[in-house]
């Protein structure tokens, strides 16, 4: 089955660091980028940035650049979202996001993870 | 960035209604916006690409259309499952994603 897996739901303190992730599985996960999508409670979708698996080339939207890291470890097929301090506003739902195959022109998403709930709370 | 706006926020609507959700974008992006669509607690799903591109799987009563600043999404008549929260997202190439706020679609 193609699917993207994510870790469980964290729970951390302010100040405290954090990797989540996301393993792909039933496709050839170093050929397709995979995204991070921010969800905070009750509100709309956030683009976060991009991965390629096979080359580890990232792009990160302005918002999130220096916020987070984005990384990937081909050879277990996963790809991460950390952060080195976390924030009671990083609080929300996380998704990864597999960007469909094709065209370099076509930066949408067509297999999602179900999402990583962090909670940050002191 | 490239600014995306639904409307209207929330829709009211009953089952076999036609219903349409309107997505602006700041500037011209083509015809490189998707639809998604997201009940509670679930992941987004992808319903249309490229504007008016159904996506495998999704029911034909789902469509897309528009260009450059100004796209719709519409059902033609409305099933129980489709009440959920949609997105419109642009993915210009020289600028970073961008997603709608989300229009919620209720039943009235």
């Amino acid at each position: 089955e193609v699917q993207l897996v994510q870790s469980g739901a964290e729970v951390k303190k302010p100040g405290e660091s954090l990797r989540i992730s996301c393993k792909g599985s039933g496709y050839s996960f170093t050929s397709y980028w995979i995204g991070w999508v921010r969800q905070m409670p009750g509100k709309g979708l956030e683009w976060m940035g991009i991965i390629y698996p096979g080359d580890s080339d990232t792009r990160y939207s302005p918002s999130f650049q220096g916020q987070v890291t984005i990384s990937a470890d081909k050879s277990i097929s996963t790809a991460y979202l950390q952060w080195s301090s976390l924030k009671a506003s990083d609080t929300a739902m996380y998704y990864c996001a597999r960007r469909v195959a094709g065209s370099y022109l076509y930066w949408y998403f067509d297999l999602w993870g179900r999402g990583t709930l962090v909670t940050v709370s002191s | 960035d490239i600014q995306m706006t639904q409307s209207p926020s929330t829709l009211s609507a009953s089952v076999g209604d036609r219903v349409t959700i309107t997505c602006r974008a700041s500037q011209s992006i083509s015809s490189w916006l998707a639809w998604y669509q997201q009940k509670p607690g679930k992941a987004p799903k992808l319903l249309i690409f490229k504007a008016s591109s159904l996506e495998s799987g999704v029911p034909s009563r789902f469509s897309g259309s528009g260009s450059g600043t100004e796209f719709t999404l519409t059902i033609s008549s409305l099933q129980p499952d489709d009440f959920a929260t949609y997105y419109c997202q642009q993915y210009n190439s020289y600028s970073p994603i961008t997603f709608g706020q989300g229009t919620r679609l209720e039943i009235k």
